[in-house]
């Protein structure tokens, strides 16, 4: 079945640092699209990527869509203690049947 | 505006039980998916319903079953339940199924089942 390889698994980074996660799959993908999940609660939508090659920012994120199709990226500049939590890539074909990565922990020394 | 409900939030069940858990889309949505979270893992698909009907289907055994009301609300039943079966599940709300709609999938903060 498909799978998202998601890197690193965990990171510890200094506050006020810029932060690069990325997502490889083994299928091409129609949408990236990248979460957020805090302790408790449910994923909640950081990025969407429709487009090979698209750059896409929100605040101090920002993500890319590989010409590929099957990879991703996403920098948070500027981390925060408040950007502490996983980060999650999913990649969708069709529809809202999303295939997510396992996740990257992101712990933030302040 | 109330965003997606799911109930109850904790759950306790013994292997062979049957278990159902319930989801109240965002206000709006006619679109409800089913996914189930494993610990320190990425959330995995179950089923999505749209117009009362599934329509589409993970890698998930007939155990797992569900149904969608007519005012769009939603319930996952499990079946002869294992131990692996415990893992947070999440309701995912949104309006419509083309692929357009990713960006308003709205996630529930989920149900923690424990299955002893």
């Amino acid at each position: 079945g498909q799978q998202l390889n998601q890197s690193p698994q965990s990171m510890f980074i200094q506050e006020g640092e810029d932060v690069s996660m990325n997502c490889t799959s083994s299928s091409i993908f129609n949408t990236w699209l990248w979460y957020k999940q805090d302790p408790g609660e449910g994923p909640v939508l950081l990025i969407a990527l429709y487009k090979a090659g698209e750059l896409t920012s929100n605040g101090r994120l920002t993500a890319q869509f590989g010409i590929t199709r099957k990879d991703s990226f996403l920098n948070i500049s500027a981390s925060i203690p408040s950007d502490v939590g996983i980060y999650f890539c999913a990649g969708s074909e069709y529809g809202n049947k999303l295939v997510f990565g396992a996740g990257t922990i992101l712990r933030v020394k302040s | 505006d109330a965003g997606v409900t799911q109930s109850p939030t904790h759950l306790i069940k013994t292997r062979g039980q049957q278990v159902t858990l319930r989801c109240s889309p965002k206000s709006g949505h006619d679109t409800v998916s089913w996914y189930q979270q494993a610990l320190g893992q990425g959330p995995q698909f179950i089923f999505q319903y749209y117009e009362e009907e599934e329509r589409q289907r993970g890698n998930f055994p007939d155990r797992f079953s569900g149904h969608q009301f007519p005012n769009y609300s939603s319930e996952l039943n499990v079946n002869a339940l294992l131990l692996g079966d415990s893992a947070l599940y999440l309701c995912a709300s949104s309006l419509g199924t083309g692929a357009s709609t990713n960006e308003k999938l709205f996630f529930g903060s989920g149900t923690q089942l424990s299955v002893l």
